[in-house]
């Protein structure tokens, strides 16, 4: 079973900052944080990845508060083009094992 | 390196029939994973492999199996399709050790049971 918690869908406008927040309450210690985004008709792909307070990579941020029982994926000056579903999964790092994907959320960015 | 590839790309099977899909793992990846993924629905996990021996199942009947070539490369066959069997079947490739981050995936193969 997924062990994450995120909203069905959000809308946005080009331009605007977009904020993702799953919820993961029985997050291991050694658990990281990921986030994927999937296109229709194609295969995840990944975004970003943190353990513990603020990452920042070139497409997104990822913040997770000091209890890490949640998350939020910030998209800044979202575009057209991010239009899609966005999976957030917790899971150790180290396992090598395989992803858990919950629904997912639907973002669509509108003109 | 062409990354993950998967073929085909579209297949239509009739009920009862077999089913063999096909992966390319990218190069220096040792570890391909499979996944399910029906319409609307986030990608459910089938097969975990890992220098060619199985590593990880999920909740899927015996009618699913798969197995892993001394390339890396894999299959996954599915017997006995029924209705329900029509997804998108996802291939993903990973080194060893690195976890939840660097799973590639393909394009999948759209399977549709009539």
């Amino acid at each position: 079973l997924a062990k994450t918690t995120q909203p069905i869908s959000m809308d946005s406008y080009e331009g605007q900052e977009v904020n993702i927040t799953c919820s993961h309450n029985n997050i291991a210690t050694n658990d990281y944080i990921t986030w994927y985004q999937q296109f229709p008709s194609q295969g995840p792909r990944f975004i970003i990845q943190g353990y513990k307070t603020k990452v920042t990579n070139e497409v997104a941020s990822l913040f997770i508060p000091a209890d890490r029982k949640s998350s939020t994926l910030s998209l800044p000056r979202v575009s057209l083009s991010d239009t899609a579903v966005y999976y957030c999964l917790v899971g150790d790092r180290q396992a090598g094992t395989a992803l858990i994907f919950g629904k997912g959320t639907t973002l669509s960015v509108s003109s | 390196d062409a990354g993950v590839t998967q073929s085909p790309t579209h297949l239509i099977k009739t009920r009862g029939q077999q089913v063999t899909l096909r992966c390319s793992s990218q190069s220096g990846h040792n570890t391909v994973s499979w996944y399910q993924q029906v319409l609307g629905q986030g990608p459910q996990f089938i097969f975990q492999y890992y220098e060619k021996e199985e590593r990880g199942r999920g909740n899927f009947p015996d009618r699913f199996s798969a197995r892993q070539f001394p390339n890396y490369s894999s299959e996954l066959n599915v017997n006995a399709l029924l209705l329900g069997d029509s997804a998108l079947y996802l291939c993903a490739s990973s080194s060893e050790g690195q976890g939840l981050k660097e799973q590639y995936f393909g394009p999948g193969t759209r399977l549709t049971v009539t």
